[in-house]
């Protein structure tokens, strides 16, 4: 089992969608959670990051995390084609590293 | 203020050659990470650094791997005798501190192809 699992997708939306991408992980020692938002070919770009359970807030994007349940959201508002992208969960620890889930393909369609 | 740099964007390799590939984290950063990335995959951990210092390889094959991070200039991921499995995708990131503050900030990446 890995220990991170991202809803597979690819994901279709029209253009003012409301999206919501999950994440599910294994590891409770797992103590900081990002969303990553990867363009083709291009370096992933940090778009949340939060190490509590609730509801963290950034302009159309919002993050969820429910520790008890192991299990992280993010759900993009308004949704617009610039979105349409590859998006990463990722969760980390102290350690250092962190471990990234295999992505959710997204596509806004105008 | 720079983000991390990622040198050569892209390198062409034949079996058997061997590739460098370079990562300047951001200013102020002193905490390195290589990912590697395969087509339509999620990133996999290979090897965090900090400065002189290798504090988790653990994702990094035990061989034709190696990774440095010296007190000058940037960090380099070496990878002797290529295969063609090794085509890939390989991230750089870097963060100011680990642990409490676990934010990192990626590289444009390297794109290895091996011939």
């Amino acid at each position: 089992q890995k220990e991170v699992e991202q809803d597979p997708g690819p994901l279709s939306v029209p253009e003012g969608a409301i999206v919501s991408l999950n994440c599910t992980y294994s590891n409770s020692a797992f103590q900081y959670f990002m969303w990553y938002r990867q363009y083709s070919r291009k370096g992933p770009e940090l778009l949340m990051y939060t190490y509590s359970s609730g509801n963290k807030e950034d302009g159309r994007f919002t993050a969820q995390v429910d520790k008890s349940s192991k299990y992280i959201s993010l759900f993009i508002r308004d949704s617009q084609p610039s979105d349409s992208a590859t998006y990463l969960c990722a969760i980390g620890t102290n350690a250092g590293k962190s471990t990234f889930g295999d992505g959710t393909t997204l596509t806004v369609k105008p | 203020n720079a983000g991390v740099m990622q040198n050569p964007r892209h390198l062409v390799r034949r079996r058997g050659q061997e590739a460098r590939l370079r990562c300047s984290p951001m200013k102020g950063h002193s905490h390195v990470y290589w990912y590697r990335q395969l087509p339509e995959e999620g990133l996999k951990f290979m090897v965090y650094l900090q400065k002189e210092n290798i504090i988790d390889e653990s994702g990094m094959p035990k061989e034709r791997f190696s990774a440095e991070f010296p007190k000058e200039g940037p960090s380099i991921l070496r990878i002797q005798q290529v295969v063609r499995g090794d085509s890939a995708a390989y991230f750089c990131a870097s963060s100011p501190v680990a642990g409490a503050n676990n934010e990192q900030f990626f590289g444009p990446g390297t794109r290895l192809t091996v011939l």
